[in-house]
Formats: C-alpha cells, structure tokens, sequence
C-alpha cells in the first residue's frame, strides 16, 4: 500500500535553530495532514493540507505541499523548547485510513 | 466538555489473558479508530469503524476484536494477550471522512508478561 518516508528520523537543535522535517512519497497523494506528539502525550492536528503547492502557517511552523503532491515539509523558525516532540505526516489512502509517517523526534537544547 | 477517554490508561497483563481498552467519545463522531505505537513502526491501525454496528480491518487486525453498538463507544479486545501486544493504543475519531482531522485520546500503555 502506500506509505510516506518521513525525515529525519531525529533532530537535535539549539534552541533559536530553525528546524525541518519532510515526508515523501511515491505516489500522489490526495491530501496531507500533520501531527505533533509531546514526550508521553497523544497525537494532536496540526494542519491538513490539500492543494497542490499549498502553503500554510501556523505563527513560526510553515507547512508546504509539493506541487506535484508527492512530498510536504513542516519548518519551525526559531525553535523554542515547548516545540519539542515528534511531528508526524499522515495521509488518507484507500479505504478510508489515515497512514502515518515514522515522525521526526524533535529535541530542543536550551 | 471530556472529548475522548481512554481507560484504563495503564494496564498490566499477563500472556493468555483477554483485555479489553475502553474508548468513549462525546462528540458523536461518526468515525473512530484504534492505533498501536511502538518504537520504529510510529502509528498503525488496528481497526477503524464508520458508524455504529460497521467496522473494518486496518492494518494490523491479527489478535485484536472490536465492537460498536453505540456511536460513542469503541472497545478493543485482546482475545489472548501476546507479549507482542506490549504497545501504547490510541483511540481517535473524526467526524466524517470529508474531514481527516483525527482527535485523539490520552492512550492506554498495556504491559503483557
């Protein structure tokens, strides 16, 4: 089935450092959505994204959807320590079911 | 205004045992799911269901039995717990498969001896 590559796998940045992480795929995707975690917390939505070369922003996160609907990214500017967490991108495939990306584990030096 | 519940939210076990995790919503959701996260595989499906009385297999069903005889109630069963089962489960609804926003519950860490 389809499934997303998402990169990297961890991230360790001085806090102030901008931060990005990607997911792509194979496959055109019909839409992308993205997801936080905190350390021992649940999953929470972010954003969902579904034009092609759509971009959003969300305060210092900026979300990018591939023109060609292959590939997003999620970029923090100047990152702060209650960014810390894992990001994680999902889409819905067929059959009606979200699939989730492997997440980046963001962790922010103070 | 709870959202969605988990319980219990902690649970140990032993190999053999049936369990079953408890998941309600309050939001009427006509979709709800349940995940398993474990380290290197990030979130995977185990069932998801459409409405009440329809559910279906995700990606990981094996071991695993759902039911849904009311909209906001969602329980997953371990017929006979595996050590393999050792995983943080998720519960998550949405409110139609137009809108992919998934809301999700604080989880239930399980521990199969």
């Amino acid at each position: 089935g389809q499934q997303v590559m998402q990169i990297p796998q961890y991230q360790h940045v001085q806090e102030g450092e901008d931060f990005t992480t990607y997911c792509n795929s194979s496959t055109t995707l019909s839409n992308i959505q993205w997801y936080k975690q905190r350390p021992g917390g649940h999953p929470v939505f972010l954003i969902q994204l579904v034009k092609s070369g759509e971009v959003k922003k969300q305060k210092r996160l900026t979300f990018q959807f591939g023109e060609a609907k292959k590939n997003s990214s999620l970029h923090i500017t100047a990152t702060q320590t209650t960014d810390v967490g894992t990001y994680f991108c999902s889409f819905s495939g067929s059959a009606r079911q979200l699939t989730f990306g492997s997440g980046t584990q963001l962790t922010v030096l103070p | 205004d709870a959202g969605i519940t988990q319980s219990p939210r902690y649970k140990i076990t032993e190999t053999g045992r049936q369990v079953t995790l408890m998941c309600h919503q309050t939001w009427s959701h006509s979709y709800m799911f349940w995940y398993r996260q474990d380290l290197g595989h990030g979130l995977r499906l185990i069932y998801y269901s459409a409405a009440a009385d329809i559910t279906d297999k995700g990606e990981v069903p094996d071991g695993y039995v759902v039911s849904r005889s009311k909209t906001e109630n969602f329980p997953l069963t371990l017929e006979s717990a595996t050590r393999s089962q050792t995983s943080v489960y998720f519960c998550a609804s949405s409110e139609s498969w137009r809108d992919e926003t998934q809301y999700f519950g604080p989880g239930t860490r399980l521990l199969v001896l």
